[in-house]
């Protein structure tokens, strides 16, 4: 099945530190999404990106997809504490199959 | 509210004592999943539906069942659980196909 690598797996930052998680897929991507889990919490999407080499912005995140579509980056701008929690990214299968492959995940802490 | 409704969220059970986890959605979505999240190892899909009577094996089916018998619900049958069963569960759904998922709170499963 699909595959792709997810690192950091852990990332400690001083608050007001930047951030970035990096998702990697030996296939060409049809799309991807990030999404990010509180601690004891469950996942909450954030964004999808399917254009190649779009970069979208929300707020202190900046989303990117490369130029051929085999990887994501998820880069966070002075981090605050809320920040917190882990951060997947998620593709789905070739050929419109609804199936779905999440990454392993960054768990970021941030230091106050 | 817009809400995904996972019930029990907190199961202790014996090996092979037969299971039901329900979920539930109420927001028409036609696409419905469940996943299991181990640490390390991220959320790794069981099964999937796109539509009621349509489901369909994720990465890791082995020892579960679902059925689609309404557009609403999507209960996850642990036959005859065993401890490497033992997981945290998460529900999904998504309006259409599964770029855009709305997660319910987790079942928490414990099998001795």
């Amino acid at each position: 099945g699909q595959q792709v690598m997810q690192i950091p797996q852990y990332q400690h930052v001083q608050e007001g530190e930047d951030f970035t998680t990096y998702c990697n897929s030996s296939t060409t991507l049809s799309n991807i999404q990030w999404y990010k889990q509180r601690p004891g919490g469950h996942p909450v999407f954030l964004i999808q990106l399917v254009k190649s080499g779009e970069v979208k912005k929300q707020k202190r995140l900046t989303f990117q997809f490369g130029e051929a579509k085999k990887n994501s980056s998820l880069h966070i701008t002075a981090t605050q504490t809320t920040d917190v929690g882990t951060y997947f990214c998620a593709v789905m299968g070739s050929g419109g199959y609804q199936k779905v492959t999440f990454g392993t995940g960054t768990k970021l802490q941030v230091i106050p | 509210e817009a809400q995904v409704t996972q019930n029990p969220r907190y199961l202790i059970t014996v090996t092979g004592k037969k299971l039901t986890v329900t979920c539930s959605q109420n927001m028409n979505h036609e696409y419905m999943s469940w996943y299991r999240q181990d640490p390390g190892l991220g959320l790794r899909q069981i099964y999937y539906s796109m539509n009621v009577e349509v489901t369909d094996k994720g990465d890791v089916p082995e020892g579960y069942k679902v059925s689609r018998k309404e557009k609403r619900n999507f209960p996850l049958i642990l036959e005859s659980p065993s401890p490497n069963q033992t997981s945290l569960y998460f529900c999904a759904s998504a309006p259409g196909g599964a770029e855009t998922q709305y997660f319910g709170p987790g079942t928490r499963l414990l099998v001795l």
